[in-house]
């Protein structure tokens, strides 16, 4: 079975730091990995994925991941963030057997303060 | 390209009732998952659909059943309504298997039951 752990349920921030959301997966399995977006009465916006090759993997709106297959994580990053980032994030893998289903994390409430 | 569309937005029914969701997914997508998303439990598979085939099921009640039909819009219905079935309810397409990991999710569905 596969589960995803995100570190933080709340991150608050200043406008223009970095920050960084923790993810942790574990999988008997390879899993191919996810970052989703959800802002305020909205749905989930893919952000960035892994399924193969390079580790760092670039994402819209300026975020990136990386992919530790040792550590077994996907920590999402951004150098410098702006209010309009302000949104809960979420952690999902994806096993190759099981279609198109997802399995979330928690969820991590990022909060950027002026 | 219109985006993945749920009707309705938003609705409210009471213990006992029966409640049915619909999702069009974007055109051209033969791929539907459905997902419930609450405070307590976060994001949970419920199922998916491909070509009108049910390819996977999440672990929820027999209540809980969905279907799709030829033009890949997808339905799902909860009888006997309870409490806990107060939440958002996402559904999700992909172009498969063109592209199965880059999944589109509507604005949801807020289902309180009272």
């Amino acid at each position: 079975a596969q589960s995803v752990t995100q570190l933080d349920s709340q991150v608050p921030v200043f406008e223009e730091a970095p920050v960084e959301l923790r993810c942790n997966y574990s999988s008997s399995v390879s899993v191919y990995l996810f970052w989703y977006v959800q802002y305020p009465n909205q749905g989930l916006q893919l952000l960035l994925k892994y399924l193969s090759g390079s580790t760092l993997v670039k994402g819209i709106n300026g975020f990136e991941a990386e992919f530790n297959k040792s550590q077994t994580s996907f920590h999402l990053r951004k150098p410098s963030v702006h209010i309009s980032d302000t949104a809960e994030y979420f952690c999902a893998t994806r096993q190759e057997t099981s279609g198109s289903r997802l399995t979330f994390g928690e969820g991590t409430q990022l909060t950027v303060n002026p | 390209k219109a985006g993945v569309t749920q009707t309705p937005r938003y609705l409210i029914k009471t213990r006992g009732q029966q409640v049915t969701l619909s999702c069009s997914p974007i055109s051209g997508h033969r791929s539907v998952s459905w997902y419930q998303q609450t405070p307590g439990q976060g994001l949970q598979f419920l199922f998916e659909y491909f070509s009108e085939t049910q390819r996977n099921k999440g672990n929820f009640p027999g209540r809980f059943s969905g279907r799709q039909f030829s033009n890949s819009r997808s339905e799902m219905n909860v009888s006997t309504l309870e409490l806990g079935d107060s939440a958002l309810y996402l559904c999700a397409s992909s172009l498969e298997p063109e592209d199965t990991d880059t999944q589109y999710f509507g604005p949801g569905t807020r289902l309180t039951v009272l």
